[in-house]
């Protein structure tokens, strides 16, 4: 089975902080998402990569940063955390090319205080 | 831009009774469907996804889904919902051409199953 991990489920941080979420892949798949997820808004794009070290700003990357120096793994950065940043975050990943299914992760809960 | 909508933000249907959860979609051509279910706390579940071919796709735990393009449509049925079917369900549209699969999302719909 494809397993997306990420390495917290909830995680408790302070206005102005520098925020690590950290997702690894096992299936060797090309590319990798970040998603935020908040109530009545559905699921929302920040960032994705396609490959090692590349990456595109998806609807909303505003006050995020990612980085992708390893295939399996995907890190999301909030550089200043702000208390607009608290809300879900997942992670999700799939093969390169058309045809293709995204598996996600069991998410993170952040909360900025 | 592609986007999709999910009308209905909250459903409640009875065990056993049938069940039609409703999307509609805005993309230039043809695009990639697909239903995710989120059982509270978790991450996302894919239901079915449609690609091409057969508009009619079967997907887990007995749900279906038919595409029509002519209504930008592409609802999900099951006959006979259990409770264990209480769940967030999204629809996702992502580009023909690959795109990266990016998936755009509906607002979701909340699905309450009444014993």
């Amino acid at each position: 089975d494809v397993k997306v991990t990420q390495s917290s489920r909830y995680l408790v941080k302070r206005t102005g902080e520098k925020v690590f979420l950290e997702c690894v892949q096992d299936m060797d798949h090309e590319n990798m998402f970040w998603y935020r997820q908040d109530p009545g808004l559905g699921l929302r794009l920040i960032y994705f990569s396609y490959d090692v070290k590349m990456k595109e700003k998806g609807d909303i990357p505003e006050g995020y940063s990612v980085s992708r120096e390893k295939k399996e793994r995907f890190s999301l950065i909030l550089e200043s955390a702000s208390t607009n940043q608290t809300s879900m975050y997942l992670c999700a990943s799939s093969h390169g090319g058309a045809n293709t299914e995204a598996f996600f992760g069991q998410g993170t809960r952040l909360t900025v205080v | 831009a592609q986007s999709v909508t999910q009308p209905d933000i909250h459903i409640t249907v009875s065990e056993g009774a049938s069940l039609e959860l409703r999307c509609n979609y805005s993309y230039g051509a043809t695009p990639y469907l697909f239903w995710y279910v989120q059982s509270p706390g978790q991450g996302l579940q894919l239901l079915l996804k449609y690609f091409s071919g057969d508009t009619l796709v079967q997907g887990i735990k007995g749900f279906e889904a038919e595409f029509k393009r002519s209504q930008s449509s592409f609802n999900l049925r099951k006959p006979s919902v259990h409770w264990s079917d209480a769940a967030e369900y999204f629809c996702a549209v992502a580009p023909f051409t690959g795109g990266g699969n990016k998936l755009t999302f509906g607002t979701g719909t909340q699905l309450k199953v009444e014993l």
